[in-house]
């Protein structure tokens, strides 16, 4: 079974700029969840979609939005960019919504802000 | 505000000994906690986890302890292996469903 594919897997952006990311989940699961990793903070949570709904949403600013297609797949989008977005970014997608679905992370997105 | 804290940010360890690694929380919501391992250009993966119900879980040779009274959960290793050299996260989740992570710890097994 493929794993959790994120593309691209590099992205350069300047500041002001927006940036769209995607997540491909596991065949069969319908939770995505995205996270921002960044040196000192830890894995972060954005939000998290089951069946094309936002279930949850984490501490982030509105320049940070997402959606989820009917096939699953996800994407997430920050707009106005700043240089503290510069992170790492993983999706995660399991089965079901929450902690009753074990999630299977991707490999994420390294978004630098220049 | 950091909910859940990993107050040690790299181990180093001996083959063949014991590696501990310690994971505090905060809110006494959290009622399920689990632990994930990253290698590098490589999202986590899901080691082990613990409900709240009990105090501890085993898994091969990965053991997770956890003090509800503390607020604090432990994860041990033995024996250690070169390949367990990775960055371990803990998190933890409540009634919400939102996982919340630690910042991680390095931990370096010494052949």
């Amino acid at each position: 079974k493929a794993g959790v594919t994120q593309t691209p897997r590099y992205l350069i952006k300047t500041r002001g700029q927006q940036v769209t990311l995607s997540c491909s989940p596991i065949s069969g699961h319908r939770s995505v969840s995205w996270y921002q990793q960044t040196p000192g903070q830890g894995l972060q949570f954005l939000f998290e979609y089951f069946s094309e709904t936002q279930r949850n949403k984490g501490n982030f600013p509105g320049r940070f939005s997402g959606r989820q297609f009917s096939n699953s797949r996800s994407e997430m989008n920050v707009s106005t960019l700043e240089l503290g977005d510069s992170a790492l970014y993983l999706c995660a997608s399991s089965w079901t919504s929450g902690r009753a679905g074990e999630q299977y992370f991707g490999p994420g997105t390294r978004l630098t802000v220049t | 505000d950091q909910q859940v804290k990993q107050n040690s940010p790299s181990l180093s360890v001996q083959e063949g000994r014991i590696s501990i690694l310690n994971c505090d929380y905060t809110n006494s919501m959290f009622d399920y906690f689990l632990w994930y391992k990253k290698y590098p250009a490589e999202g986590p993966t899901f080691l082990i986890s613990i409900s709240s119900i009990k105090d501890k879980n085993e898994d091969g040779r990965f053991t997770v302890f956890l003090n509800k009274s503390a607020k604090h959960l432990s994860l041990h290793i033995v024996p250690s292996q070169p390949g367990d050299s990775a960055v371990y996260f803990c998190a933890a989740s409540g009634t919400g469903n939102q996982f919340y992570f630690g910042t991680g710890t390095s931990l370096t097994v010494i052949p």
